[in-house]
């Protein structure tokens, strides 16, 4: 089976702290993806990765950016927390796009909360 | 970017169908369309995925009419572990990245 690690499920910082969420898959996917969720909203899409070391914007970039260096392992950085940022994070993986193969793999969510 | 439109929320009772219906009316000849599953405090799970007319697999079917500008989710006899959030997504092939968007998908209640 896929695997979507997050390294936390729960984390409280405080406002101004950098704050770094990591995300690891084991299936040798070349995408990686950071989206947050909140109530009313839906997922939006951070950050996206399609090889090491290369990054897209999404639809909600600012106050964030990515790190990936190895192809397993997907970074999401904050560089100065703010409570706007309070959130669940949720990272994904898949493969390129292929035909009728464009699933996501999901991990379990990272619950940030900034005070 | 195609974008999705589909009901806030449903109820059902346990042993019914349950069909959901997604309008994407700005699909793309390359799009795929993908149904996610989730549940409270989990990541999304892929349920089904198609191009066009009919697909089924051992959770859901998946109907697309001709034109693609809708799509309908099938659950065939719900139970109350079904209750979720249920996203219709139109894949983005923009640069190959397989990028996805999210609605705010339909809210399934299934009652005893």
């Amino acid at each position: 089976d896929v695997k979507v690690t997050q390294s936390s499920r729960y984390l409280v910082k405080r406002t101004g702290e950098k704050v770094f969420l990591e995300c690891v898959q084991d299936m040798d996917h070349e995408n990686m993806f950071w989206y947050r969720q909140d109530p009313g909203l839906g997922l939006r899409l951070i950050y996206f990765s399609y090889d090491v070391k290369m990054k897209e914007k999404g639809d909600i970039p600012e106050g964030y950016s990515v790190s990936r260096e190895k192809k397993e392992r997907f970074s999401l950085i904050l560089e100065s927390a703010s409570t706007n940022q309070t959130s669940m994070y949720l990272c994904a993986s898949s493969f390129k796009f292929r035909e009728g193969a464009n699933e996501q793999y999901f991990g379990p969510g990272t619950r940030l909360t900034v005070t | 970017l195609a974008k999705t439109t589909q009901p806030i929320s449903m109820d059902s009772y346990e042993g019914q169908e349950v069909n959901i219906t997604c309008s994407h009316n700005n699909i793309a000849t390359n799009d795929y369309i993908t149904w996610y599953q989730q549940f409270p405090s989990q990541g999304p799970r892929f349920i089904i995925q198609g191009y066009k007319t009919k697909v089924t697999n051992e959770v859901a079917s998946l109907f697309i009419p001709a034109d693609r500008k809708s799509s309908t989710l099938s659950l065939p006899r719900v139970s109350l572990s079904d209750t979720a959030v249920y996203y219709c997504l139109v894949g983005d092939r923009s640069g190959g990245y397989n990028k996805l968007i999210f609605g705010a998908g339909t809210r399934l209640a299934v009652h005893p």
